[in-house]
């Protein structure tokens, strides 16, 4: 038990709609981190928000949205789904940001299948 | 194009075998960390290396940082079929505003 949860667990939507995915962090963590993994592959880095703004981002268009609230919670949006966007979408939080100090708690994650 | 690339991508071997997973880049980190993931969970962490030469061990997993900091490797001895697992290295951009994850190996230990 890492102490993050995400919602919902799995989810089935069709190309062209949007979906939003929730993540509670552990409380008092500053930092989500959302990741997409696709089968048989690693995650993907979409973006960090530490204390509730955008921090970093990867390779993702801007329909891929993010937001953080002060309780703890974020939510990721994608918009326009593709078929593409099938895929594990993972949360994690840390205290003030991976990195050699600090470790990231990853949700179990929700499963995403576009058709 | 996958910044670290691990090696070999699935290794299926029998309780008892000793394996070493790699993880290369082409890119200096200031550290790397090594994951475990199972099926229908996150990735959990098992550890980070800092130092360039730096050799951890936790257990029967050693953890070897290269001397340049552009690779690292996993070495399990007598693996047990508890050791199934994704196992994926990674690192952060400056500042770790990004995290890179490898592309992961896919271990499985038959008893």
């Amino acid at each position: 038990e890492t102490g993050v949860t995400q919602s919902p667990t799995h989810l089935i939507k069709t190309r062209g709609q949007q979906v939003t995915l929730r993540c509670s962090s552990q409380s008092g963590h500053n930092t989500v981190s959302w990741y997409q993994q696709a089968l048989g592959q690693g995650p993907q880095f979409i973006f960090q928000y530490y204390r509730e703004e955008e921090n970093g981002r990867g390779n993702f268009p801007p329909r891929f949205s993010g937001l953080q609230f002060p309780n703890y919670s974020s939510e990721l949006n994608v918009n326009a789904l593709e078929l593409d966007d099938s895929a594990l979408y993972l949360c994690a939080s840390s205290l003030d940001g991976p990195g050699e100090e600090e470790t990231q708690y990853f949700g179990p994650g929700t499963r995403l299948l576009v058709l | 194009t996958q910044l670290l690339e691990q090696s070999p991508q699935f290794l299926s071997i029998q309780e008892g075998e000793n394996l070493t997973v790699y993880c290369n880049s082409s890119s200096v980190f200031s550290s790397l960390q090594w994951y475990r993931q199972e099926p229908g969970e996150g990735p959990v962490l098992l550890v980070t290396v800092v130092t360039g030469g730096e050799v951890k061990k936790l257990k029967r997993l050693t953890f070897q940082f290269g001397d340049a900091r552009k690779d690292s490797s996993l070495h399990i001895t007598a693996a047990q079929p508890g050791d199934t697992g994704l196992y994926l290295c990674a690192g952060g951009g400056y500042n770790f505003n990004k995290f890179y994850f490898g592309s992961g190996t896919k271990l499985n230990v038959k008893p």
